[in-house]
């Protein structure tokens, strides 16, 4: 089946540094990629939309200038958590749409935890 | 935009039991309706899906039900068993390169 990889699977970092996540789609290609945010015993809180090649849609109330996001190609969406703060500690899953097919089934990475201090 | 709201929140039932958790969805146009089970600290699973051109859909001990008019779908579980345990999310999609909407998740226990 499709699979979904993350790094780094955790991260701690110090307040004001920059953390970069990366999410790859290892045996498909994804022409949509998705950045979640989940926070302990909730649902998926969906942060942004990216599709390869193009700006990644933010959804309201999530800063676009502190979580960057780039999908250079359609194996590879990264994310980057900018100037962390303690309030940015969470658990940041992306998925993948399979571009074939129906091209609707998301197949999710293993997640990030992120622990900033 | 969609809004998916899931039902009940939690739901314990004996090993053996049937578990039956409910979503409803406010966007008509949505035209897949995918269930995710995510055990503790890791990944959710796609354990279901169902297109809205059909109205059942069933693997094994899993179904689902979608009523297009209602704007109604459920997940149902028979002879539930200890590693059934874990948080179920529905959602709702478009397809395509619009987003996919969860529902709050329920927390499924299953005693055994």
């Amino acid at each position: 089946g499709a699979v979904v990889s993350q790094h780094p699977s955790w991260v701690i970092c110090k307040s004001g540094t920059s953390v970069k996540i990366e999410c790859r789609s290892l045996d498909f290609q994804a022409t949509t990629m998705f950045w979640y945010r989940q926070f302990p015993k909730q649902s998926l809180m969906l942060m942004a939309t990216s599709n390869e090649g193009s700006k990644a849609t933010y959804e309201q109330g999530v800063e676009k200038d502190k979580f960057l996001i780039n999908h250079a190609s359609l194996t590879l969406s990264t994310l980057t958590v900018t100037s962390a703060h303690p309030e940015d500690s969470s658990f940041y899953i992306c998925s993948a749409r399979d571009g074939s097919g129906h091209g609707e089934t998301q197949y999710f990475g293993p997640g990030t935890r992120l622990l900033v201090l | 935009g969609e809004n998916v709201e899931q039902h009940p929140s939690t739901l314990s039932v004996q090993e053996g039991d049937s578990a039956v958790i409910k979503c409803t969805y406010s966007d008509s146009a949505s035209n897949y309706f995918p269930w995710y089970k995510q055990e503790l600290g890791k990944r959710p699973q796609l354990i279901i899906d169902i297109r809205s051109n059909v109205g059942e859909k069933k693997d094994q001990r899993i179904a689902v039900t979608l009523n297009k008019t209602a704007k109604h779908f459920s997940l149902h579980i028979t002879e539930t068993q200890p590693e059934d345990s874990a948080v179920y999310f529905c959602a709702a999609s478009m397809g395509g390169g619009f987003k996919t909407i969860f529902g709050a998740g329920t927390r499924l226990f299953v005693k055994a």
